[in-house]
């Protein structure tokens, strides 16, 4: 099967403007993940869904930020009023089961670049 | 809070040789440890994680609880090993902490 998709692989944007990223997580995983990967840096922990509810969204970095998954698949990162600190590789991942020793497969990334 | 540290950001070794990646950890409780490696132009995966004791691509990596460290392990270093290597947790939830990642070069 196909693993973790990411839409699109990359987006230009122009500071202000609004944007979504889209993440197609491997079919039957119930937990799914985003992460930030600025430059030099590892990704780091965004938010976390089980199901179509938001376990977690500590990591999302202020109220610019959100994300939704309302079917408990497909989930979309929204960016408002975007900043050129928001440049970064946005990597979305999915489990099987959100445990901590569950493997989380990672798609490709968009590479978001506010001008 | 749960941290991790690769102390190098570049590591260059010739084909053959050994090579050592270091990770050491900070967290409270009983983590579990990753490590997840980036070939060129391919997504982040899964080398090995501390549990399972596997040996992945010739690559082994041991907890050290009294050292808090995991550091990557291949005796004889292969040109398709260069890669964007990632010391990675899972403390008492879900999130993965990541260290900022070490770029190993493996020259002929």
């Amino acid at each position: 099967g196909a693993g973790v998709s990411q839409t699109p692989s990359n987006k230009v944007t122009e500071k202000g403007k609004y944007v979504e990223l889209r993440c197609d997580p491997i079919s039957g995983h119930t937990a799914l993940y985003w992460y930030r990967q600025s430059l030099g840096q590892g990704p780091e922990f965004l938010i976390y869904f089980q199901g179509t509810g938001a376990a977690d969204d500590s990591g999302l970095p202020n109220d610019r930020f959100f994300a939704v998954r309302p079917e408990g698949s497909v989930s979309t990162l929204k960016i408002q009023r975007t900043e050129r600190g928001d440049s970064a590789v946005y990597l979305c991942a999915s489990s099987f089961m959100g445990a901590g020793g569950n493997e989380q497969f990672f798609g490709p990334g968009t590479r978001l670049t506010v001008l | 809070a749960q941290r991790v540290t690769q102390p190098e950001k570049l590591l260059s070794v010739f084909k053959g040789a050994p090579v050592e990646l270091k990770c050491n950890y900070s967290y409270s409780g009983s983590p579990e440890l990753f490590w997840y490696v980036q070939y060129s132009r391919q997504r982040l995966q899964l080398l090995l994680r501390h549990i399972s004791r596997e040996s992945i691509k010739g690559f082994t990596a041991d907890l050290n609880k009294g050292e808090t460290s995991f550091h990557l392990k291949k005796p004889f270093a292969q040109e398709e090993d260069s890669a964007m290597y990632y010391c990675a947790l899972i403390g008492s939830n879900y999130k993965l902490t990541f260290g900022k990642g070490t770029l190993l070069t493996v020259n002929p």
